[in-house]
């Protein structure tokens, strides 16, 4: 089975710019997260989605920050202006929410270095 | 909000010991509680899982306690192995996988040969 798919799996590019995270959730999954990694602040939950709607959004940092999640097979996380301090792994996750309340489990992540 | 602590940062044992990693957390209505595995480079990979209606669980040389009491919970492994080098993170939430996860600042564990 495939699991969660993100794209691309480095960016590298110069202040200011927009980036665009994109993620497929595994198939039949209905929550999807996005997390931030850094040595300084470790995993943080940044948003995450229950049946393609934002549930929670307290732990996007700025105003740049923005996710979209159209339909339940597509994710986006955008950064819009970038700066160096966004640097940092990007991963998406997904899981079977309900009753049964299955575990998260992550993608590859973006490796993104802001210049 | 919730907010997980883990100790130690850094663990090293000889190959063949057992490895404990402790975390606790903050809010009592937190649930559950799982333990991922991150090797260099690569995505977080969950290990085990507990719930809060449950006091141990096991999975071959891997085990994790829970006290709801004391607010905490330990990651136990036995007769580690060279590939059990990793570093480990606790986490918890209010509504299982579906809800977001709170994560502890990592173990690194350095199994000595």
């Amino acid at each position: 089975d495939a699991g969660v798919i993100q794209s691309p799996r480095h960016e590298v590019t110069e202040m200011g710019q927009e980036v665009t995270l994109r993620c497929k959730p595994i198939s039949g999954h209905n929550s999807l997260f996005w997390y931030r990694q850094t040595m300084m602040r470790g995993l943080e939950l940044l948003i995450y989605f229950n049946n393609n709607v934002p549930i929670d959004d307290s732990g996007m940092p700025e105003d740049r920050f923005s996710a979209k999640m159209p339909n339940a097979s597509f994710s986006t996380l955008k950064i819009q202006p970038s700066e160096p301090r966004d640097s940092a792994v990007y991963f998406c996750a997904s899981s079977f929410g309900g009753n049964s309340n299955q575990p998260q489990h992550f993608g590859d992540g973006t490796r993104l270095s802001i210049l | 909000g919730e907010n997980v602590e883990q100790h130690p940062s850094t663990l090293s044992v000889q190959e063949g010991d057992s490895a404990v990693i402790k975390c606790t957390y903050s809010d009592s209505a937190s649930n559950y509680f799982p333990w991922y595995k991150q090797e260099l480079g690569k995505r977080p990979q969950l290990i085990i899982d507990i719930r809060s209606n449950v006091g141990e669980k096991k999975d071959q040389r891997i085990a994790v306690t829970l006290n709801k009491t004391a607010k905490h919970f330990s990651l136990h492994i036995t007769e580690t192995q060279p590939e059990d080098s990793a570093v480990y993170f606790c986490a918890a939430s209010m509504r299982g996988g579906a809800d977001g996860l709170t994560f502890g600042k990592g173990t690194h564990l350095i199994i000595q040969p």
